[in-house]
């Protein structure tokens, strides 16, 4: 187990309707990244939190937003739900340190179905 | 732009040796990682390259040619607990993110 939480585990919403989606970094990180995985592909990414500000962001509608909390723990809200939004999604929590690539660290994803 | 790409599918035999592998096409680097991913489980990490050669890590080898924009994940010794996904994914050059292959999906068979 990495230490990265994500709640829930599970989830159904229908179309139109908002998510809410949580993520706990592992203790010492203060970075935190969101990915979107639909089945049989690999993850997408959709932005990163680094001390509380957005970081830089991968190629997703403003619909897709998000928040990172003193303690470095993180949300991502989807607004306007549609059936493609459906995916697991990934936070995955780092250390960027100086001199060299910074190795992520994933949580178990929420599921989440558009009906 | 970045361009990652992976075979979709590769079968192999338990004991048997299988090598994975990632072309890519990227606007920078800065290192190639490679993970494993179980069906509904979250990718966990297997090793990373930053410079060109063989990084041996157990059964789990990777290397990297960064001049040919290559790298492999070798397997030795299969075992069936081995059977996922392998992720192929480059550091965005601002050190961002991660952009990810569209994974290769291993079966080891008895």
């Amino acid at each position: 187990e990495t230490g990265v939480t994500q709640s829930p585990t599970h989830l159904i919403k229908t179309r139109g309707q908002q998510v809410t989606l949580r993520c706990s970094s592992q203790s010492g990180h203060n970075t935190v990244s969101w990915y979107q995985q639909a089945l049989g592909q690999g993850p997408q990414f959709i932005f990163q939190y680094y001390r509380e500000e957005e970081n830089g962001r991968g190629n997703f509608p403003p619909r897709f937003s998000g928040l990172q909390f003193p303690n470095y723990s993180s949300e991502l809200n989807v607004n306007a739900l549609e059936l493609d939004d459906s995916a697991l999604y990934l936070c995955a929590s780092s250390f960027p340190r100086g001199g060299g690539p910074t190795k992520e660290y994933f949580g178990p994803g929420t599921r989440l179905t558009v009906t | 732009g970045q361009n990652i790409d992976q075979p979709t599918e590769m079968t192999a035999t338990e004991g048997a040796i299988v090598q994975i592998n990632c072309t890519y096409q990227t606007s920078g680097f800065n290192g190639l990682f490679w993970y494993q991913q179980h069906a509904g489980e979250a990718p966990t990490f297997l090793s990373y390259n930053v410079l060109d050669g063989l990084e041996e890590k157990g059964r789990f080898s990777s290397f990297l040619s960064r001049s040919k924009g290559y790298s492999y994940l070798l397997l030795k010794e299969l075992q069936m607990k081995d059977s996922a996904s392998y992720l192929c994914a480059v550091r965005d050059p601002g050190g961002q993110n991660f952009v990810f292959g569209p994974g290769t999906r291993l079966s080891v068979l008895p």
